[in-house]
């Protein structure tokens, strides 16, 4: 069983296209975030959800906007694709907050033309 | 602003020798720290973690040391081997702020 799964592995689209990342974790957790890792591997909290409500919005593009229709999933839809969203999106979750273990995604890589 | 720094980038170590990465924080408000192990094509995975009233804390080969008044803190994997390449993330988490800060990274290859 896969704790946390993202769907599409892969996404490769053009500039200007939205597009949407699927995120679902099995393990009850209350905490959902979206990560961003970019060419130079560095990773970056986008957003922390607890409880299907936002807590944090790290200072992400307004195009960047997370749903979360209940505490399993956090999808990320993102309009309007630019060159510099091409990077690795990994979707993580964790028990109650951030000190818990968090557990991540295989992550979606993102290739925008 | 990076509030988290990790040196060395890269690093190269003979099998049976030790690793040794290094991370310094900023933000006094961090309460917890954890190190993060991602292999290529997968997402990290916590490898072990510490908390700031603590100073070392030993697991298997994995040693975290933490130096709370220079604000730092290290990872030591002891007879380091082949299958321990991989990227590795110090991280820092504000839990108030609901939020975990990374390091940039070391890319740790070890030779067999």
């Amino acid at each position: 069983d896969t704790a946390v799964s993202q769907t599409p592995k892969y996404l490769v689209t053009q500039m200007g296209n939205d597009k949407s990342i699927k995120c679902e974790q099995n393990l009850g957790h209350d905490t959902m975030y979206w990560y961003k890792q970019d060419s130079k591997k560095f990773l970056k909290i986008m957003f922390s959800y607890n409880n299907k409500e936002l807590i944090i919005n790290e200072t992400v593009p307004n195009r960047f906007s997370p749903k979360s229709p209940d505490k399993a999933h956090l999808n990320l839809h993102i309009n309007s694709l630019e060159l510099g969203d091409s990077a690795v999106y990994f979707c993580a979750s964790s028990l109650r907050d951030p000190r818990d273990t968090q557990y991540f995604g295989p992550g979606t890589r993102l290739t925008v033309l | 602003q990076q509030q988290v720094k990790q040196s060395p980038q890269s690093l190269i170590v003979q099998k049976g020798g030790i690793s040794i990465i290094n991370c310094a924080y900023e933000n006094t408000a961090f309460d917890y720290f954890p190190w993060y192990q991602q292999f290529p094509g997968k997402g990290p995975a916590l490898l072990i973690a510490i908390r700031p009233d603590v100073s070392e804390k030993k697991e298997g080969r994995f040693t975290i040391s933490f130096n709370k008044s220079a604000k730092q803190f290290s990872l030591h994997i002891m007879d380091s081997q082949p299958g321990d390449s991989a990227t590795y993330f110090c991280a820092a988490t504000h839990t108030g702020g609901f939020k975990t800060i990374f390091g940039a990274g070391t890319r740790l290859f070890v030779k067999a």
